[in-house]
């Protein structure tokens, strides 16, 4: 099994829908998690840091559920610009190693 | 702020040819990381250094791949001999001290390898 594991979709929504991924991770140890964002043929982003109480930035929320191992992104009122791979990372403590899953494509169409 | 600076930008090369890569991390930060993107897929680390020491480098494959901070600043990542599964975006990034569970990574612009 994969430490880190994302669909890689692509999803496809039209403009103005709520789309939210799933990213789940095998280390009950991991301790931090985050949302980068990939623009094609770009570097990777911080989009955001993912809390323990869940958090939110505008449009995008972020949760996380540590008895089921998983962390999520939801993105509301999709807008074109948001057309991008969303990148799982995980922090384990010790090594602190971020590790990245191989990313979830979204496509948002007019 | 400057940001990560990778160069060269793009690269192709033969197999079984030699390849250096160079970066330079974000001043101030001690902890830089190598990372081989394959398309289509996550980045994945090949070595991780604090300062001028190894933290990890289990998954590079050291018979081919090499890598150095010699002073704890720039840092050049070299394939000798490449292969052609080799092909990737070579993506280095820094953060600040490795105790910073919270800390953001921050990539340069990657180097885009082509082996043929």
């Amino acid at each position: 099994r994969k430490e880190v594991e994302q669909d890689p979709g692509p999803f496809n929504v039209p403009e103005g829908a709520t789309v939210a991924f799933n990213c789940t991770y095998s280390n009950s140890a991991s301790q931090s998690f985050f949302w980068y964002r990939q623009d094609c043929r770009k570097e990777p982003k911080l989009l955001m840091s993912v809390y323990s109480s869940g958090n939110e930035d505008g449009r995008f929320t972020a949760q996380l559920n540590r008895a089921s191992q998983y962390i999520s992104l939801l993105i509301r009122d999709s807008k074109l610009s948001d057309s991008a791979t969303y990148l799982c990372v995980v922090k384990t403590g010790g090594s602190y190693i971020p590790t990245f899953g191989r990313g979830t494509s979204l496509i948002v169409h007019p | 702020e400057a940001g990560v600076a990778q160069s060269p930008r793009y690269k192709i090369i033969e197999k079984r040819q030699s390849v250096a890569f160079w970066c330079n991390p974000i001043s101030g930060h001690a902890t830089l990381y190598w990372y081989q993107q394959i398309l289509g897929q996550g980045p994945k680390l090949l070595i991780q250094f604090q300062n001028n020491g190894v933290v990890d480098d289990s998954q590079l494959p050291k018979d081919r791949f090499s890598a150095e901070r010699l002073k704890g600043v720039d840092s050049t990542l070299k394939i000798q001999p490449a292969k052609l599964e080799d092909s990737a975006v070579y993506l280095c990034a820094s953060s600040l001290p490795l105790t910073g569970l919270n800390t953001e990574a921050f990539f340069g612009q990657g180097t885009r390898l082509t082996v043929v």
